[in-house]
């Protein structure tokens, strides 16, 4: 299995744009998760989805933010308008059930 | 909220030297999980622990859960270049599926 496939991998943006964060789960998996990791505040989540559908948001920063499932085998994370304190890494994870979480390789994320 | 915090932040040692990293929450966690974090990486799991008071073992690395399953510590004999990482502990209140992430412990082993 190719893992967590997470896409771009780097993002240079400017501060009001939108920006799309792509991630391709394990196959099979039935939980995604977001996360955000920053020097200040660490690891933190963002959201997550059990068949497709979303648990809990409360990690969302606030409306700028959104995320979606639309099927199985996709997800994608919008921030719009970006603001420089987004700039992070945001990783996707994967898992089946309660088991194991496997990461993505994030996507590091600048906005100037 | 719960919180985990984990010391020391930064830690460089030479090889062959044991370090112990710890873990401490206030909250109970029904289980509690290490990773390690290499550059440019994301986390991977190297144990999960959910009895109080477990023991596991991984090689070189010992992890324990706390007898009130507030805390776990993780220890290194010998340490080794390749143990370069991030070390992140992370706890799960009930399902564990929402886990709240250390703030992580930064180790460098040099030759």
């Amino acid at each position: 299995d190719a893992g967590v496939i997470q896409s771009p991998r780097h993002e240079v943006t400017e501060m009001g744009q939108e920006v799309t964060l792509r991630c391709k789960p394990i196959s099979g998996h039935n939980s995604l998760f977001w996360y955000r990791q920053t020097m200040m505040r660490g690891l933190e989540l963002l959201i997550y989805f059990n068949n497709n559908v979303p648990i809990d948001d409360s990690g969302m920063p606030e409306d700028r933010f959104s995320a979606k499932m639309p099927n199985a085998s996709f997800s994608t994370l919008k921030i719009q308008p970006s603001e420089p304190r987004d700039s992070a890494v945001y990783f996707c994870a994967s898992s089946y059930i309660d088991s194991k979480q496997y990461f993505g390789p994030g996507t590091r994320l600048t906005v100037t | 909220t719960q919180l985990l915090e984990q010391s020391p932040q930064f830690l460089s040692i030479q090889e062959g030297e044991n370090l112990t990293v710890y873990c401490n929450s206030s909250s109970v966690f029904s289980s509690l999980q290490w990773y390690r974090q290499e550059p440019g990486e994301g986390p991977v799991l190297l144990v999960t622990v959910v009895t109080g008071g477990e023991v596991k073992k991984l090689k070189r690395l010992t992890f324990q859960f706390g007898d009130a399953r507030k805390d776990s510590s993780l220890h290194i004999t010998a340490a080794q270049p390749g143990d370069t990482g991030l070390y992140l502990c992370a706890g799960a209140p009930g399902t564990a599926s929402k886990l709240t992430f250390g703030t992580g412990t930064r180790l460098q082993v040099t030759l």
